[in-house]
Order: C-alpha cells, then structure tokens, then sequence
C-alpha cells in the first residue's frame, strides 16, 4: 500500500460545477494535510493546508479530513477552466510536519 | 525575483559525468529540500536539510549527494549521472506554516 494514494484522473467536471479530489493516507498519526496544484512543467504550489483539528474553506476551495477513514478531500467549488491542473496530495508521514509525502497526483479537466 | 531560484533551468547531460543543480531562496527558511518528479510516479524526497550542519538522507539518496554551503544554498550533485537519473528536479523550503515554496525546476536529461 501506497503511503499517500490519489487517483490519476483525469477528473472531468464542466465548468460551474464541483471537484472534488480525494486522498487516502497510511499513517493514521499524521496531523497536517497539504494541497497543492501543479500545472504542466511549472512547479507545485500550495493552495490549502489542514490539521487534524478541522476541515478549512478559502474562497472556492475547502478541504476536508476524515480521520476514521483517513482520507482527506479537497472541494473546488464553481470551476474554472483555470483550474484545470495536477493536483497533488502532501501529507506529514510519521509524525513529523518536517517532510511531507506526496501522492501521484489527481489530473482535473474543467470542460467548457 | 522568485523567493527560491534554481539553476540551471534546464540540462542535457551524457552518462558518467559529474553535474551540480544549485538552489539559492530569499525567504530565510532554514529548512531546504531537493524533491524529484518522474511521470507516474509524483514527488520523491531525495534529501533534506534543516540546517547547515544538519543533512539528511530521503528516500532515494542512491546516486546523489548534497552540499549545504549556507542557510540561503543547498545544491544537488550527481556524481556519475545515469539515463534513470532523467527527470524533473524540485528544490523547496519550508516556512513556519509547514508549507513548502519550490523552486520553478530544473529538468534534466542523461543521455
């Protein structure tokens, strides 16, 4: 099993609509939750981060943990074409915030 | 400029040579990072470092080496570049938010 597992994509979703992009995580005593999103060839950058206290809203974007099952969503509410990207799941893998594990990635395709 | 630079941006280089891909960052982290990104296969932590005297292995340290010459540096070195070594380099650092910033990359490429 995979450390921090997302699913490829691609997601398609017409645009107003809403994403939802899920993650699912191994270590159960992992406390902080990142969300990143990567267009192609440019650098990942980080759009949301959660603890383990609480889910978290910013404008269109909520992301939200559920520890018994321990996977982590991200919402994208009224998508844009903009938002069309990789996005990328990071999560602090054994109990340290020092480094993080990334999953592979979710593709997401906002159609017109 | 960018909060985290790299160079060079982009590098084509033959197998067996020696090459070094530098990270420099603005933002005063202590905590620095070379990540590598492979198709299929995401980020992979190649080593890390929280300070200058503090170097630490990652998961796929084989093949690589690290020098931290000062808070602000942190470069990358192949010693004998190999074709598996082709791929897409990140450098980051992390701030007091546990976020990371990266550097735009450097794709380099052993042919």
């Amino acid at each position: 099993q995979k450390e921090v597992e997302q699913n490829s994509g691609p997601l398609s979703v017409p645009e107003g609509a809403i994403a939802s992009l899920n993650c699912t995580y191994s270590d159960r005593g992992s406390q902080s939750f990142f969300w990143y999103r990567q267009y192609s060839g440019k650098s990942p950058e980080l759009i949301m981060f959660i603890y383990s206290n609480g889910d978290k809203e910013d404008g269109r974007f909520t992301a939200q943990l559920n520890k018994a099952s321990q996977y982590v969503s991200l919402l994208i509410r009224d998508s844009q074409p903009s938002d069309s990207a990789t996005y990328l799941c990071a999560v602090n893998i054994g109990g340290t915030a020092s480094k993080l594990t990334f999953g592979t990635g979710t593709r997401l395709q906002v159609t017109l | 400029d960018a909060d985290v630079t790299q160079t060079p941006r982009n590098r084509i280089t033959k197998t067996g040579k020696r090459i070094m891909l530098e990270c420099s960052q603005t933002k005063g982290h202590d905590r620095m990072y070379w990540y590598r990104q492979d198709p299929g296969l995401g980020l992979r932590l190649i080593y890390y470092s929280f300070d200058v005297k503090d170097i630490n292995k990652g998961e796929i340290s084989d093949g690589y080496s690290v020098s931290r010459q000062a808070q602000a540096k942190f470069s990358l070195s192949l010693e004998s570049a190999i074709p598996n070594q082709t791929a897409l380099y990140f450098c980051a650092t992390r701030g007091l938010n546990y976020g990371y910033t990266f550097g735009s990359g450097t794709r380099l490429t052993v042919v």
